[in-house]
């Protein structure tokens, strides 16, 4: 069945890095978009950057352009998500999500668990 | 960005109630709305997309309905995991944008 799972969240200074990765497995990783999308302590859900097929073509929220960069490897099934210059409101907990685009509207139809970020002196 | 007004922001309920949550937004986004179920700790859950079209495997009590700027989804008969938060989301716009949510929480 689809799954996906996010790693390396952790606990990073203000102005630090950190990457993270989300392994997928059960379908053809090569033929979907797919997204970040965070959930801040407290509140909701905010998506914030896509990733076509083949990483010709990336969005970002402006929450976050300029500083995170997501890219993909479809040979290993990954995407990753490295982020840069973190603040204390990039505190959330991180998922990835598969984007169905066969019909629209387009909607994520599979997300994983996602995984904690914490950004903190 | 679309902004997205969800309410009740949260809601007590008893098992076998039939619960409705809505949906605004700020501009018309046709059909483009979606909505999904979320329990701490695990992946959130495609429930319905376009509106009204149930997702695979998602149980019929679930539905919704809606056009332009104003949409609801609806529990028909409450079961216990269905206390969860729900969330609406567009796809109008490239900027993805999600309700606040709603908690349902049991009574």
């Amino acid at each position: 069945q689809v799954q996906l799972v996010e790693s390396g969240g952790g606990l990073v200074k203000p102005g630090g890095s950190l990457r993270l990765s989300c392994a997928a497995s059960g379908f053809d990783f090569s033929d979907f978009y797919m997204s970040w999308i965070r959930q801040t302590p407290g509140k909701g859900l905010e998506w914030f950057s896509f990733i076509s097929t083949t990483g010709s073509a990336i969005y970002y929220a402006d929450s976050v352009r300029g500083r995170f960069i997501i890219s993909r490897d479809n040979a290993k099934n990954s995407l990753y998500l490295q982020m840069n210059s973190l603040r204390a409101e990039d505190t959330a907990v991180y998922f990835c999500a598969r984007e169905r685009r066969t019909e629209r509207p387009y909607h994520f139809d599979s997300w994983g668990p996602g995984t904690l970020v914490t950004v903190s002196s | 960005d679309i902004q997205m007004t969800q309410s009740p922001s949260s809601l007590s309920a008893s098992v076998g109630d039939r619960v409705t949550i809505t949906c605004r937004t700020s501009q018309t986004i046709n059909n483009y709305l979606n909505w999904y179920q979320h329990k701490p700790g695990k992946a959130p859950n495609l429930l319905i997309y376009a509106a009204s079209e149930l997702q695979s495997g998602v149980p019929s009590r679930f539905s919704g309905s809606g056009f332009g700027t104003e949409f609801t989804l609806t529990i028909s008969s409450l079961r216990l995991e269905d206390f969860a938060t729900y969330y609406c989301q567009q796809s109008y716009r490239t900027v993805y944008t999600f309700g606040q949510g709603t908690k349902l929480e049991i009574k």
